[in-house]
């Protein structure tokens, strides 16, 4: 299958500041790349929609401020979770659709925020 | 919002057993996907089905969709220890210019030696 890899795994910042998530389809171009959060024992909650060169789409509830996702590129979008607080702490995942609309997820990122 | 209802939630069975979780909506989905989560990574697909009625084997696992594609099925035979993960079932809805992927809730399912 399709292979999408995630940077960092594992993050830990204090209060205030920015963290940058990388994704990457390694093997496929994706011109759409999906950003989830995952709370314990819960199932997936999407974020936002991330189009490679134009604006991501936000779900309800997500502040855009907040977490600024960029698609520079079809292999790579970012997340950034600026001036982080406790309750950013996660578990955050992209995803990247191929052109037979299946999700390839990445592994995952853990941000901690002090 | 489409709806995906995914059961059972918990499942904790004993080595060797067969089980059976269910993916339920009342729409129609142009393809229904089955990923397999385990802690602290992200999911790994397992299966695509796309055509209603249709059955995909992968070892012990079978999946099946329905023939009116609006619910989907994956049976386990034989669990084993390593089976042990959170089952998430995903419903793609694709239109002019439209995507959308609806997850079930998981089934966190734990298979006990």
């Amino acid at each position: 299958g399709a292979v999408v890899s995630q940077h960092p795994s594992r993050v830990i910042c204090k209060s205030g500041t920015s963290v940058k998530i990388e994704c990457r389809s390694l093997d496929f171009q994706a011109t759409t790349m999906f950003w989830y959060r995952q709370f314990p024992k819960q199932s997936l909650m999407l974020m936002a929609t991330s189009n490679e060169g134009s604006k991501a789409t936000y779900e309800q509830g997500v502040e855009k401020d907040k977490f600024l996702i960029n698609h520079a590129s079809l292999t790579l979008s970012t997340l950034t979770v600026t001036s982080a607080h406790p309750e950013d702490s996660s578990f955050y995942i992209c995803s990247a659709r191929t052109n037979t609309d299946t999700q390839y997820f990445g592994p995952g990122t853990r941000l901690t925020v002090l | 919002t489409q709806l995906l209802e995914q059961s059972p939630q918990f499942l904790s069975i004993q080595e060797g057993e067969n089980l059976t979780v269910y993916c339920n909506s009342s729409s129609v989905f142009s393809s229904l996907q089955w990923y397999r989560q385990e802690p602290g990574e992200g999911p790994v697909l397992l299966v695509t089905v796309v055509t209603g009625g249709e059955v995909k084997k992968l070892k012990r696992l079978t999946f099946q969709f329905g023939d009116a594609r609006k619910d989907s099925s994956l049976h386990i035979t034989a669990a084993q220890p390593g089976d042990t993960g959170l089952y998430l079932c995903a419903g793609a809805k694709v239109g002019a210019g439209s995507y959308q992927l609806t997850f079930g809730k998981g089934t966190k399912l734990s298979v006990i030696p």
